[in-house]
């Protein structure tokens, strides 16, 4: 069974553009959360979505937001970027919406110049 | 004060040796206690999961809840050099809401 797909792998933007970031779940997973993993503030909770509805939501700007499609794919997009918006950008898949069992993608590398 | 607090270390020991890996947390509503692995430029995977207090032992790997003291632990028996990674400790309450609540994570190296 394929494992969580993130794309792309690493993204080069400059501040005030926006980027989409895509995330194809395990085969049958109908939940996907997002992270955002820096250095300083480790992994923070983005966003989670569920049968294309918006579960929860974590503390981040209005500057971030997310969809999720009928085929459970999802994209991120982060408009306005900003300096410290640079991070790895991981997304996880479950089969049960608020599962603690996540499984991974190896994320998106951003970085905001 | 973070929800949950761990020692980013790095933490070097040699092959064989027993690893100890820990995290405090504030919320005692907490339910749900998770260990994840991140090996450099992947992402995590859930080694451990408990669920309230205890313990739990999967091969080399012992997880421990302390709920009375708002500690959970992490041990590695007879560590391998493949051990080395970096080690989160992932917490969430009992609404089931998703969002995991993850320590800075722990650097482990072992060295051969």
């Amino acid at each position: 069974k394929a494992g969580v797909t993130q794309t792309p792998r690493y993204l080069i933007k400059t501040r005030g553009q926006q980027v989409t970031l895509s995330c194809s779940p395990i085969s049958g997973h109908r939940s996907v959360s997002w992270y955002q993993q820096t250095p300083g503030q480790g992994l923070q909770f983005l966003f989670e979505y569920f049968s294309e509805t918006q579960r929860n939501k974590g503390n981040f700007p209005g500057r971030f937001s997310g969809r999720q499609f009928s085929n459970s794919r999802s994209e991120m997009n982060v408009s306005t970027l900003e300096l410290g918006d640079s991070a790895l950008y991981l997304c996880a898949s479950s089969d049960i919406s608020g599962s603690e069992k996540l499984f991974f993608g190896s994320g998106t590398q951003l970085s905001v110049l | 004060q973070k929800e949950v607090e761990q020692d980013p270390g790095p933490l070097s020991v040699p092959e064989g040796a027993i690893v100890s890996l820990n995290c405090t947390y504030s919320n005692s509503a907490f339910q749900y206690f998770m260990w994840y692995r991140q090996y450099s430029r992947k992402g995590p995977e859930l080694l451990m999961y408990t669920y309230s207090s205890g313990n739990k032992e999967d091969g080399r790997f012992t997880a421990q809840v302390d709920k009375s003291s708002k500690y959970i632990s992490l041990f590695i028996r007879d560590s391998q050099p493949s051990d080395s990674a970096t080690y989160l400790c992932a917490i969430t309450g009992s609404s089931n809401t998703g969002k995991l609540i993850f320590g800075q994570g722990t650097t482990l190296q072992v060295k051969p």
